[in-house]
């Protein structure tokens, strides 16, 4: 079955460090660019970054919001993407979703995501 | 950053209803929009890409259309699955950006 399964979710206070997993199945981890996007509770939809391909060199893109926290992983032969978040802060407090890109009319798009997994980040 | 606005933020709708919803963006996008549906607990769903390509196995009723800065969302008759919040993707450049969303509830 194709599917991705985030884990590593949990209670952290600000300051501190979480390394989410995202396991993949079904396909070919090593072909696809991923991304990260965040949902604040009640809140909207933030795109965190993303892993470009083994073909682009799993270069990395992230939002401003992030930048110099929180580092885009993966091990392919593990099937799995990673996000190491340091120095959390209240505001980094969210269910976090992993997703799968798909190649089409020059661009990719998010077409496979997890199920999320929430982190918290409080005294 | 390009930044997405949707409207209506809300909108109350019967089923076999015809529903619109409108994507901005701040500058021109060509056509890098995608739309995803997404319902309470649950992750968002692509239902749209290329802002007018059918996602795999989404039903017709579901289409898009537009170019540049103006994309539209338009759902033929909607069916009592369809109540949830959309939102509008850009992919033109980083940070790729969501718009706030549409929330489509029952009237």
């Amino acid at each position: 079955e194709v599917q991705l399964v985030e884990s590593g979710g949990g209670l952290v206070q600000p300051g501190g460090s979480l390394r989410l997993s995202c396991a993949a199945s079904g396909f070919t981890l090593s072909d696809h660019y991923m991304d990260w996007v965040r949902q604040a509770p009640g809140k909207g939809l933030e795109w965190v970054g993303r892993s470009r391909n083994e073909i682009n060199s799993y270069s990395t893109e992230y939002a401003a919001s992030v930048k110099g926290r929180f580092t885009i992983s993966r091990d392919d032969s593990k099937k799995s993407l990673y996000l190491q978040m340091n120095s959390l802060k209240t505001e980094d407090t969210a269910v976090y979703y992993c997703a799968r890109d798909y190649y089409d009319s020059s661009n990719y798009y998010l077409d496979l995501w997890g199920q999320g997994t929430l982190v918290t980040v409080s005294s | 950053d390009i930044q997405l606005t949707q409207s209506p933020s809300f909108l109350s709708a019967s089923v076999g209803d015809r529903v619109t919803i409108t994507c901005r963006a701040s500058q021109g996008i060509s056509s890098y929009l995608a739309w995803f549906q997404q319902k309470p607990g649950k992750a968002p769903k692509l239902l749209i890409y290329a802002a007018s390509t059918l996602q795999s196995g989404v039903p017709s009723r579901f289409s898009g259309r537009g170019s540049g800065t103006e994309f539209t969302l338009t759902i033929s008759s909607l069916q009592p699955e369809d109540f949830a919040t959309y939102y509008c993707q850009q992919l033109k450049s980083y940070p790729l950006t969501f718009g706030p969303g549409t929330k489509v509830e029952i009237k």
